[in-house]
């Protein structure tokens, strides 16, 4: 079936690397998503891979693919306050814009 | 340019009664879909329509129902609320064909007492 699954908190210090995982079910997903959500606010796109890569680099943020595991991670270097928000992954299995998202993953970042 | 905007930002109804959503997309989007998220929990399809046609839609009663106008925005309709009801109701849309990336509103938080 489909489900998208995340660990829901994580907590590190400013400055500190973050890697919020989440495994998917579907290897059919062509695009896998990252979307941030602030309190009280909607989804905000942050990155997003394509299935036939491994690894996707976008300045602070780092997204990991192995397919074989259905595992995506998202690696955020230096760590700041402004990132203390609910992530959530997201894939679309069936490849037509009906994504499935996980519960998402509260991350707090200590000063 | 502007995102997409969603209205009204917040509203409360008492069950049993009737409430619409409005959802305007980024200009030149052709494709919106309706997300309901209930607190605590990530975000699940509704609805999904391209061109003013009905795309998808997910696993949700008859009470709701969508459309989407000439001009591309959409409204969502949901008849008969009930207290599970109460949630954040996001809409996304695309640029063209429905499986591009979806960009979120901020959505409309239903409280339904």
């Amino acid at each position: 079936g489909e489900d998208v699954e995340q660990s829901l908190f994580l907590s590190v210090r400013e400055g500190d690397s973050s890697v919020i995982n989440c495994t998917y079910t579907d290897s059919s997903s062509t695009y896998l998503y990252w979307y941030k959500q602030e309190p009280g606010a909607g989804l905000q796109l942050l990155t997003y891979i394509f299935s036939n890569m491994d690894m996707k680099q976008d300045q602070r943020l780092t997204v990991l693919l192995n397919k074989k595991d259905k595992h995506l991670s998202l690696r955020i270097a230096d760590t700041q306050t402004g990132d203390s928000a609910i992530y959530f992954c997201a894939e679309d299995p069936s490849n037509t814009g009906k994504l499935i998202f996980g519960q998402g993953t509260t991350l707090q970042v200590k000063p | 340019d502007a995102g997409v905007t969603q209205s009204p930002t917040h509203l409360i109804k008492t069950r049993g009664q009737h409430v619409t959503l409005r959802c305007s997309p980024i200009s030149g989007h052709k494709s919106v879909s309706w997300y309901q998220q209930v607190l605590g929990q990530g975000p699940q399809f509704i609805f999904q329509y391209y061109e003013k046609e009905e795309r998808g839609r997910g696993n949700f009663p008859d009470r709701f129902s969508a459309r989407q106008f000439p001009n591309y925005s959409s409204e969502l309709n949901v008849n008969a609320l009930l207290l599970g009801d109460s949630a954040l109701y996001l809409c996304a849309s695309t640029p063209a064909v429905v499986t591009d990336t979806q960009y979120f509103g901020p959505g409309t938080r239903l409280t339904v007492l």
